[in-house]
């Protein structure tokens, strides 16, 4: 597609419930990353795939949040058993190797929303 | 690791004039990039800008230039001639090169142009 694009644009569930948000990159970009911004706050890093292994997962807060890139594209951010705490916009990004040219190029970003 | 520092929490200026936005940063690493991006009350993140660590001179994008003092860790984003559209939060972010770290980002600056 032309940009990143992101589904679902919002989420809502409960505490307690899992969620999968899904990032679909710009064709050809081999590196994703996954970020989540807090009201407030600027995107912190959580998740990097070079093709389709993590090559940086240090960002994941616990053993809740998991991401994959089964094909090397679409990737899927999982978050089990939600806490309100998880409630940001969760905004996934694409590069191209050299990225001083564009940047990441980010999606709109998932507003999840835990009550 | 790398740290970004944004001090202005927000920003006021008139329509024309010419802003400063300040970033400071730090890193022991001597290839590293600087970044500015746009995120507009719709949330999406705009990339603007780049400075690498071993260029010569300051990047300029149209009515975007970086204000880049290599000794004193800083690379400030100069916007000339305010527009009302230019009204966002803006992200100041460092990528270490050599570690193919991702994208971290300061706190952010609000600027709002003033008619």
């Amino acid at each position: 597609g032309a940009g990143v694009s992101q589904t679902p644009s919002n989420k809502v569930t409960e505490k307690g419930k899992y969620v999968e948000l899904r990032c679909d990159p710009i064709s050809g970009h081999t590196a994703l990353y996954w970020y989540r911004q807090s009201l407030g706050q600027g995107p912190e890093f959580l998740i990097y795939f070079q093709g389709t292994g993590a090559a940086d997962d240090s960002g994941l807060p616990n053993d809740r949040f998991f991401a994959v890139r089964p094909e090397g594209s679409v990737s899927t951010l999982k978050i089990q058993r939600t806490e309100r705490g998880d409630s940001a916009v969760y905004l996934c990004a694409s590069s191209f190797y050299r990225v001083r040219d564009y940047g990441y190029t980010f999606g709109s970003g998932t507003r999840l929303t835990v009550v | 690791a790398q740290k970004i520092t944004q001090t202005q929490p927000g920003m006021f200026v008139q329509e024309k004039e010419a802003v400063t936005l300040d970033c400071t940063y730090d890193t022991s690493d001597p290839s590293y990039g600087l970044f500015w991006y746009k995120q507009p009350s719709s949330g999406e993140m705009i990339f603007l800008i780049y400075q690498g660590s071993y260029d010569q001179q300051n990047a300029t994008e149209g009515r975007y230039s970086l204000n880049f003092q290599k000794a004193r860790k800083s690379a400030n984003l100069v916007i000339s001639a305010s527009q009302l559209g230019d009204s966002a939060m803006y992200f100041c972010a460092m990528i270490i090169h050599s570690g193919n770290t991702p994208l971290v980002f300061g706190k952010g600056t609000r600027l709002s142009v003033i008619a």
